[in-house]
């Protein structure tokens, strides 16, 4: 079992839908992000989470330490949003070192 | 915040060679870290770039395949030497006290 676990792995959605993603992780961590990974390779980080919600424009992020599991919400999604979404957390024990769930493929169609 | 730049963007090397990927950063930065993200896969971490002394490295990764320089708080390099096929993947830099900040990799082909 993975210590990062994402879902969906790959989600297709229509423009203008709610989109959102999960993460579950078994280890306790000081800190979670979420990436975002498009065709060339290049991520860029979206969130750094320790507790609650951040909020970015359209993007949100929840994370929950008891239940260990946050998600990323995408609303009123747009075909840029289309890329990898990377859930990685920095585990209590490890420093800065991240441990990487294996990301969600979003598809937004037109 | 923090910008990281990579070099080479991407390349396509020849098997039994090697190449070496730099990492600058804009700012002086404690952590520097290089993961390897292979085709259809989640990144993994090879090392943890220590300034001044040598790397950290994960298991399953080893100095003589990967060596790793850090010579200020701005900088370091990764060379993948003697290239397999198996090497094919994206390289990437990331930084920060936090590993929050990440390159925008390297694509690196073997033929």
């Amino acid at each position: 079992k993975n210590e990062v676990e994402q879902s969906p792995q790959n989600l297709t959605a229509q423009e203008g839908e709610f989109i959102t993603i999960n993460c579950s992780y078994s280890v306790g961590i000081s800190a979670l992000h979420w990436l975002q990974q498009h065709p060339g390779g290049g991520i860029v980080s979206l969130f750094m989470l320790s507790s609650g919600k951040k909020k970015h424009g359209r993007l949100i992020a929840t994370i929950n330490i008891q239940e260990k599991h946050s998600s990323l919400h995408i609303t009123a999604s747009h075909p840029r949003d289309s890329a990898v979404y990377i859930c990685a957390v920095m585990e209590e024990t490890s420093g800065s070192r991240l441990t990487f769930g294996e990301g969600t493929q979003l598809t937004v169609n037109p | 915040s923090a910008v990281i730049s990579q070099k080479p963007s991407r390349d396509i090397c020849q098997r039994g060679t090697s190449l070496t990927i730099q990492c600058q950063v804009d700012s002086q930065v404690t952590m520097m870290f290089w993961y390897r993200q292979q085709p259809g896969q989640s990144l993994t971490l090879i090392a943890t770039a220590n300034q001044g002394s040598e790397a950290t490295y994960e298991s399953g990764f080893v100095i003589d395949k990967f060596p790793i320089s850090r010579p200020n708080l701005t900088f370091s390099t990764l060379t993948v030497s003697n290239m397999s096929p198996e090497d094919s993947s994206i390289y990437l830099c990331s930084a920060g006290d936090r590993g929050q900040f990440f390159g925008p990799g390297t694509r690196l082909t073997v033929l």
